[in-house]
């Protein structure tokens, strides 16, 4: 069974603060995602991965950052954080080749910047 | 660029009812094509997903999707509606294996008893 798990679930912190969102798969998938979820948007690409050590800007990248330092873990970074950022945020696995890049997705982080 | 189009937020059915989600895509070349459901407060799961052979495509769940070439659509169909299918369901498309997905803005179903 895929596995993607998110931490922490919910998250509330202050304008100007920095946060982490961690992301763990146990799928062993090369490419990993991280979206954001917005009423009327849908999920947005913010910054996905192909590999250890490899990051790429998605279609909203901007004020977010990304770090993978395994194949297991991929990080979502926002130095500073900006009530704007207020979302939920999700994280998938994907590989390429056989599964169509059937993308599995962990069950979200609720980020409010207050 | 890729994008996809829902263009019903959203739908209210009684159960036992059919459902039918438009989905419509614009691409230049044949897309994978996926739908996604989401349940209250979870992740999203793959219903279905298509990108060569017969246009029909059965998934999960009862429900399947048709892909139409000329129309740019990839509609999802479930004969008789059960009231845990309310849910919010997105349609996504990709330019290849592997490759990052677009989504629709979803459209949030409710079966009602």
């Amino acid at each position: 069974e895929a596995a993607v798990t998110q931490s922490p679930r919910n998250k509330v912190a202050v304008t100007g603060g920095k946060v982490t969102l961690s992301c763990n798969q146990t799928n062993n998938h090369n490419n990993m995602y991280w979206y954001r979820q917005d009423t009327g948007h849908g999920l947005r690409l913010i910054h996905y991965s192909y590999g250890a050590g490899s990051t790429e800007k998605g279609d909203i990248p901007d004020g977010y950052k990304a770090s993978r330092p395994s194949q297991e873990n991929f990080s979502l970074i926002l130095e500073l954080a900006t009530p704007s950022q207020t979302s939920v945020y999700f994280c998938a696995s994907g590989d390429a080749g056989g599964n169509y890049a059937e993308q599995f997705f962990g069950p979200g982080t609720r980020l409010t910047v207050l | 660029a890729q994008s996809v189009t829902q263009p019903d937020a959203r739908v209210t059915v009684s159960e036992g009812a059919s459902l039918q989600l438009r989905c419509k895509y614009s691409y230049s070349a044949t897309p994978y094509l996926f739908w996604y459901v989401q349940y209250p407060r979870q992740g999203l799961q793959m219903l279905l997903k298509y990108y060569s052979g017969d246009p029909v495509v059965q998934g999960v769940n009862g429900f399947e999707a048709e892909f139409s070439k000329s129309d740019s659509s990839f509609h999802l169909r479930k004969a008789s509606v059960h009231w845990s299918d309310s849910a919010v369901y997105f349609c996504a498309v990709s330019a290849s294996a592997g490759n990052k997905l677009t989504f629709g803005i979803g459209t949030r179903v409710l079966v009602r008893p």
